[in-house]
């Protein structure tokens, strides 16, 4: 079945320092990817969709500045938390969607930030 | 403003029972439910959904239920197995897609042996 990886499985940076977080679709292509966020005992946040080719999407109250999202390839999209807080501590998770349609969303593993 | 609820944080069953899930939404543009299923440090993992022109979608252990009257979806899960302990998330999207999904909260279902 569709495959998709993310990586790192988890990550711990100091305060002010960037994290790139990267999603990959192993055997589909995805133009469109999506990032969450899931704070603990919370539900799964959308913060924006990414789109192959052209800028994302950001959800209302969502730092573009903050969070870059590149998908620069129809199997990539990286999100990077730039000067991190440790507010930005959580849990971020990407999700694609086969291109050719007809299947649900398929999540990655996740990454677990800690900003120190 | 919460637009999908799942009231219950948790759920505990006897293995070989029903497991019953429930999810409440607001938004009346939602025409696509989804249900997935989360172990502890990883991404979820899609198990069933349902579309707003039907009103029951089955697959082997799992069934969900739509009523749409009442803005609720069920999961309905027999028997319940060990394996199935898990934090199960209801989500749904709107405008017939499968993307841009909205979540619930999750329900923590434990199957006890």
């Amino acid at each position: 079945g569709a495959v998709v990886s993310q990586h790192p499985s988890w990550v711990i940076c100091k305060s002010g320092t960037s994290v790139k977080i990267e999603c990959r679709s192993l055997d589909f292509q995805a133009t469109t990817m999506f990032w969450y966020r899931q704070f603990p005992k919370q539900s799964l946040m959308l913060m924006a969709t990414s789109n192959e080719g052209s800028k994302a999407t950001y959800e209302q109250g969502v730092e573009k500045d903050k969070f870059l999202i590149n998908h620069a390839s129809l199997t990539l999209s990286t999100l990077t938390v730039t000067s991190a807080h440790p507010e930005d501590s959580s849990f971020y998770i990407c999700s694609a969607r086969d291109q050719t349609g007809g299947s649900p969303l398929h999540f990655g593993n996740g990454t677990r930030l800690t900003v120190t | 403003d919460q637009q999908v609820k799942q009231n219950s944080p948790s759920l505990s069953v006897q293995e070989g029972r029903i497991s019953i899930l429930n999810c409440d939404y607001t938004n009346s543009m939602f025409d696509y439910f989804l249900w997935y299923k989360k172990y502890p440090a990883e991404g979820p993992t899609f198990l069933i959904s349902i579309s707003s022109i039907k009103d029951k979608n089955e697959d082997g252990r799992f069934t969900v239920f739509l009523n749409k009257s009442a803005k609720h979806l069920s999961l309905h899960i027999v028997p319940s197995q060990p394996g199935d302990s898990a934090v199960y998330f209801c989500a749904a999207s709107p405008g017939g897609s499968n993307y841009k999904l909205t979540f619930g909260k999750g329900t923590l279902l434990t199957v006890n042996p």
